[in-house]
């Protein structure tokens, strides 16, 4: 079976400072990978995704994530925190066990961004 | 629409009652999904439609859960006899293709509160 494991519930960060945001997947197959995003009240919004091309995926709002086969991780990070980047962050895999990828959400990470 | 629709945004259900909630996908999408993301929580897998099949119905809770979608574009998810256990945001989502590669545009979402 495949699943994602995101490592923190809750991640605060100041503005300006880098954002790391972690998650590890299981996976008995090359797995496709996603970050999406939820802003209070809103729909998920697609970050980046990872579909077994280049390890390190550029997404936007200068977010990027780095496939790990090795450490089955797919951790996402920011270089510099917004105040607009506070929001519930999921890690997703795709299950490829049914010919249709119905998709596999972490619990989320909540960010808070400090001024 | 350029992007996913549901409707109605927020419904207050008192227990015992039926609700319908009603999603429109990005026109020509072939795939569409729903989802129930309880407070605090990652987004769970409901059901799967191809076109009009219902191909996936393994994660409806109950037998009180009833989707369709009858002519292949709009759906329609139905609960019956409402429970507060099923208090939650309900989410749509449709790609253009059936495959696991494709990320999903998401709904805003439907507020579901059972009192």
């Amino acid at each position: 079976a495949q699943s994602v494991t995101q490592l923190d519930s809750h991640v605060s960060v100041s503005e300006g400072t880098p954002v790391l945001l972690r998650c590890n997947y299981s996976s008995s197959y090359s797995p496709s990978l996603f970050w999406y995003v939820q802003h209070p009240n809103k729909g998920l919004q697609l970050l980046l995704k990872y579909t077994s091309a280049a390890t390190l995926v550029k997404g936007i709002n200068g977010f990027e994530a780095e496939f790990k086969k090795s450490e089955t991780s797919f951790h996402l990070t920011k270089p510099s925190a917004h105040m607009s980047d506070a929001a519930e962050y999921f890690c997703v895999v795709s299950v490829t066990t049914d010919s249709w990828g119905k998709l596999q959400f972490g619990a989320g990470t909540q960010v808070v961004v400090t001024p | 629409g350029a992007g996913v629709s549901q409707s109605p945004r927020y419904k207050v259900a008192k227990r015992g009652q039926d609700v319908a909630l009603r999603c429109d996908p990005i026109s020509g999408h072939v795939s569409l999904f729903w989802y129930q993301q309880a407070l605090g929580q990652g987004p769970e897998f409901l059901t799967y439609f191809q076109n009009e099949a219902q191909l996936d119905k393994s994660g409806l809770p109950s037998d009180r859960f009833f989707a369709e979608r009858p002519e292949g574009s709009v759906s329609t998810l139905k609960i019956q006899r409402t429970q507060q256990e099923d208090s939650a945001v309900y989410l749509c989502a449709s790609r253009p293709q059936n495959s696991y590669n494709s990320p999903l545009h998401f709904g805003n979402g439907t507020r579901l509160t059972v009192t």
